[in-house]
């Protein structure tokens, strides 16, 4: 089993809906919590980055943590075409520059 | 803003030669990463190094070996490429602090390598 599991999609939606994309991990060690986005041919940017449990806004972007699940999810509201993109999860136990646990990313398309 | 950059976007090489990809940051990070990149297998740690002339193996480091001689440079060499290795290869650094956001790592734009 994975440590980070992530649901590799694709994704379809339409032009304003609301996107709900969710990663689960089993090491409870975890306490840092990254969403980066890919575009088409370029390296992951960070999108979020949450600590513990809790939720994280930022614009039309929330990032959600259920320590107690193991179970983190990005919400993206009204979304656009240029939200069209891969969104890699990633977490670590310690914030000290060291090695990320990354899921496998979840294809997004929002169609206009 | 930080910035790191790989030496290719994309390299042919045939089965065989020897293959260097370089990457190099700006933000004095201590931690360099390299990854490939591959559909339905998602990104994988094949070497790491937390300072000058230290290097750590990530999780496929087999075929693979690395050099950082200097903070801002970190290499990653193929000894003799072979078809399995076209992937996508992104190199990535952070930093070693305090901050609430430490564990950021910054990606380089990726060199797309196919082996012939």
């Amino acid at each position: 089993q994975k440590e980070v599991e992530q649901d590799p999609g694709p994704l379809s939606v339409p032009e304003g809906a609301i996107v709900s994309l969710n990663c689960t991990y089993s090491n409870s060690a975890f306490q840092y919590f990254m969403w980066y986005r890919q575009y088409s041919r370029k390296g992951p940017e960070l999108l979020m980055y949450t600590y513990s449990s809790g939720n994280k806004e930022d614009g039309r972007f929330t990032a959600q943590v259920d320590k107690s699940s193991k179970y983190i999810s990005l919400f993206i509201r009204d979304s656009q075409p240029s939200d069209s993109a891969t969104y890699l999860c990633a977490m670590s136990a310690n914030n000290q520059g060291g090695k990320l646990i990354f899921g496998q990313g979840t294809e997004l398309s929002v169609k206009p | 803003d930080v910035k790191v950059t790989q030496s290719s976007r994309y390299l042919v090489k045939r089965t065989g030669e020897k293959v260097f990809l370089e990457c190099v940051q700006d933000m004095d990070h201590e931690n360099m990463f390299w990854y490939r990149q591959d559909p339905g297998l998602g990104l994988r740690l094949i070497y790491f190094s937390y300072d000058v002339k230290m290097k750590e193996k990530g999780d496929i480091p087999e075929g693979y070996s690395v050099s950082r001689e200097k903070k801002e440079r970190f290499s990653l060499i193929l000894e003799s490429a072979s078809t399995n290795q076209t992937s996508m290869y992104l190199c990535a650094s952070s930093s070693t602090g305090t901050s609430f956001d430490t564990d950021t790592q910054y990606f380089g734009p990726g060199t797309r390598l196919t082996v012939l």
